[in-house]
């Protein structure tokens, strides 16, 4: 059974960057899968942040793009979430998930996270 | 803003049926398949949909899943107290290159 945790600071201080490491246990993140991380400010929806896939590729939420890196450390078997020049607007709860896609030629893309970890809530603030 | 739309807020009472939409465009739900989340209060979003009506399993066959053109919907038939939970659709985006999701739906057993 794959299972996710996410740990890091749960307060950052304004313009600081954001550190956050997510632990996968039950599978090698070497063998295969995208792996990402989603955001949801308290009371709010939720918001895809960036997903790295098992050789290294890297995909961004364009909003967040110039902010943001996601990096893979596999003899850890975990992979990482830096955020900087953190702001008010970054309070948010942080999950690390694994995405399954497949291609249909009919049908396109087939995505979904699945499974997540519990989620660290990170405040911003001095 | 959300890329993919869907209603704030849907009710029911007990063994009701309910039905929850998400609305995108040609780029997203037009050319993918979508996948549904339950988030109940204080814990992960939860996969119940995937590939616009499959369900994983132990998901209950009260939820079924549907896309016609750029929408998809969410049914919940049998309504339970239980189900009182917040809802998200997600797909992939062709022009962002990546996952989207539904602003949520609020659902309340009445």
């Amino acid at each position: 059974q794959v299972q996710l945790q996410e740990s890091g600071p749960g307060l950052v201080k304004p313009s600081e960057t954001l550190s956050l490491t997510c632990a996968v246990s039950g599978y090698s993140i070497s063998t295969g899968y995208y792996w990402g991380w989603i955001r949801q400010p308290p009371g709010k929806g939720l918001e895809w942040v960036a997903t790295i896939f098992h050789s290294g590729t890297t995909f961004y939420n364009p909003s967040l793009e110039s902010r943001v890196t996601i990096s893979l450390d596999k003899p850890k078997n975990q992979f990482s979430l830096k955020l900087t020049s953190m702001t008010a607007a970054d309070r948010a709860i942080y999950y690390c998930a694994r995405l399954v896609t497949y291609y249909h030629d009919t049908n396109g893309y087939s995505i979904w996270f699945d499974p997540w970890g519990p989620g660290t809530l990170v405040t911003v603030s001095s | 803003q959300s890329v993919l739309t869907q209603p704030p807020s849907a009710s029911g009472t007990p063994g009701q049926r309910v039905t929850i939409s998400c609305s995108g465009s040609s780029s997203n739900i037009g050319s993918n398949t979508v996948a549904w989340y339950q988030q109940l209060p204080g814990t992960a979003p939860k996969l119940i949909m995937y590939t616009n009506s499959q369900r994983p399993s132990g998901v209950p066959d009260r939820f079924s899943g549907s896309k016609s053109g750029t929408s998809a919907s969410l049914a919940i038939s049998g309504l339970q107290s239980e189900d009182e939970a917040d809802y998200y659709c997600i797909t992939w985006d062709d022009n962002l290159n990546g996952p989207v999701f539904g602003g949520g739906t609020k659902l309340t057993v009445l």
